[in-house]
């Protein structure tokens, strides 16, 4: 049973535009969301986070909006680079236990 | 500069041969994660540690799987035998204890390819 659902699958951005993931979760218990950017390669880095007692957390060009009573967050990528191109990984968290969605697929065309 | 480090990075293999695949976590950490990577899955959590203890290995087929951290600077999965179904990327990831001050992020490793042929 996936804890964490994720959507788009894959995800096609000009340059310039905003990328939008989404994701949606069921365990009220859960109380940190960390999204994790992953390059050809390499392991999966934390991105950008937050807790459920705000509803929106902006890291220069990213944002986390975070809608508790829907249960659902979402990544914003304002401005979308070619750089971005990447696997995004929305997660939820309570204790020590992670649970991650399936992964987006971005790729930001020049 | 703390990272977590797996070896190999990449092992390819033939259906039957026993893998090992290691992992040294970020020293202090108290938890470690061991996660297959797939298209169709994304991350699966196979197995996890905290203070070397398993606290859980139920996403791990246990008739040919078993991870295990003999001590804290060193953490272990095993497949035997290994089938081709097993291809995949398997990841470590280490975090600290969570507190009300620290999140405890996952830390991961660049991962092991796994081919089996």
């Amino acid at each position: 049973q996936q804890q964490v659902k994720q959507s788009p699958q894959s995800l096609i951005v000009q340059k310039g535009g905003i990328s939008i993931i989404n994701c949606a979760y069921e365990n009220t218990a859960f109380d940190y969301f960390p999204w994790y950017q992953q390059f050809p390669g390499k392991g999966p880095a934390l991105l950008i986070a937050i807790r459920p007692d705000v509803s929106e957390k902006k890291e220069g060009r990213f944002t986390i909006s975070f809608n508790k009573s829907a249960k659902q967050f979402s990544l914003h990528i304002m401005d979308s680079q070619p750089g971005d191109s990447a696997t995004y990984f929305c997660a939820a968290s309570f204790g020590n236990q992670f649970y991650f969605g399936t992964g987006t697929s971005l790729t930001v065309i020049p | 500069d703390a990272r977590v480090t797996q070896t190999p990075r990449h092992k390819v293999t033939e259906m039957g041969q026993e893998v090992t695949m290691r992992c040294q976590p970020i020293l202090g950490h108290n938890t470690v994660f061991w996660y297959r990577q797939t298209m169709m899955q994304g991350l699966e959590l196979l197995a996890y540690f905290r203070n070397r203890a398993p606290l859980d290995d139920s996403g791990m087929p246990k008739d040919r799987f078993s991870a295990e951290m003999p001590d804290a600077t060193l953490a272990t999965l095993k497949i035997q035998p290994s089938e081709p179904r097993d291809s995949a990327v398997y990841f470590c990831a280490s975090g600290s204890p969570r507190t009300a001050a620290n999140t405890g992020e996952l830390f991961f490793g660049e991962g092991s390819r796994l081919t089996v042929l």
